[in-house]
């Protein structure tokens, strides 16, 4: 079946240090593609997506591209802050009307 | 708009015992979900609504859950004869249905423990 594959956390960065975190995906045909954040305290909330192949999502200074070729959509921002420490899921919605979710990545950013 | 709003935030029960929870989705929206998240998991899909009508559910979702959409605005999901295993976060979440991929609205959950 379908499903999401994030790199494990935590990951710990400086201000302004670049930030990457990896996702994977197996799903049969062109599924949509997310990133969710979660804030300390806060529900779930959609950050960027990308219905399909090189789609490319961005939003609050983070982007990911939607790669076909290596089923990845892996999420970047080229400068990090405090406030975006936070859990970050990536998922996918494939056919049917269910989201698959990966497991998380908790982001802890220094100052 | 308020958002999406689950009562009641946390819920603390014994086994055995029945519990009820209430989602309250954005009005126009006609799409509502359930989901169960575990600590350092990712939310699980567990049933789907569009409009009244219950559409998908999760072979995750066991007979003693649950889950109703009465004229298609709120909705509640049972647990009965709760399990220690029950325990986790209950998300609702609510779409407006939409071609290019909808967004779904996440409600901030309520919270389980079944002791």
């Amino acid at each position: 079946g379908d499903s999401v594959t994030q790199m494990e956390g935590p990951v710990t960065l400086s201000e302004e240090a670049f930030l990457t975190i990896n996702c994977t995906y197996t799903a049969t045909g062109y599924p949509s593609l997310f990133w969710y954040v979660q804030y300390p305290g806060e529900g779930l909330q959609l950050l960027l997506k990308a219905t399909k192949a090189d789609d490319k999502g961005s939003n609050k200074g983070f982007e990911a591209t939607y790669r076909k070729e290596t089923t990845s959509f892996h999420l970047e921002k080229g400068s990090v802050q405090v406030s975006d420490s936070a859990v970050y899921f990536c998922a996918l919605k494939g056919g049917g009307f269910k989201t698959i979710f990966g497991a998380g990545t908790r982001l802890f950013v220094k100052a | 708009d308020t958002g999406v709003s689950q009562n009641p935030r946390h819920k603390i029960t014994k086994r055995g015992q029945n519990v009820t929870f209430r989602c309250d989705p954005i009005s126009e929206h006609n799409r509502l979900y359930w989901y169960r998240q575990t600590l350092g998991q990712g939310p699980e899909f567990l049933t789907y609504f569009q409009n009244e009508a219950q559409l998908e559910k999760s072979r995750l979702l066991s007979d003693r859950f649950s889950a109703e959409r009465p004229k298609g605005s709120f909705s509640t999901l049972e647990i009965q004869r709760t399990e220690q295993g029950d325990s986790a976060m209950y998300l609702c979440a609510s779409s407006l249905a939409v071609s290019g991929g909808e967004t779904q609205y996440f409600g901030p959950g309520t919270r389980l423990l079944v002791l």
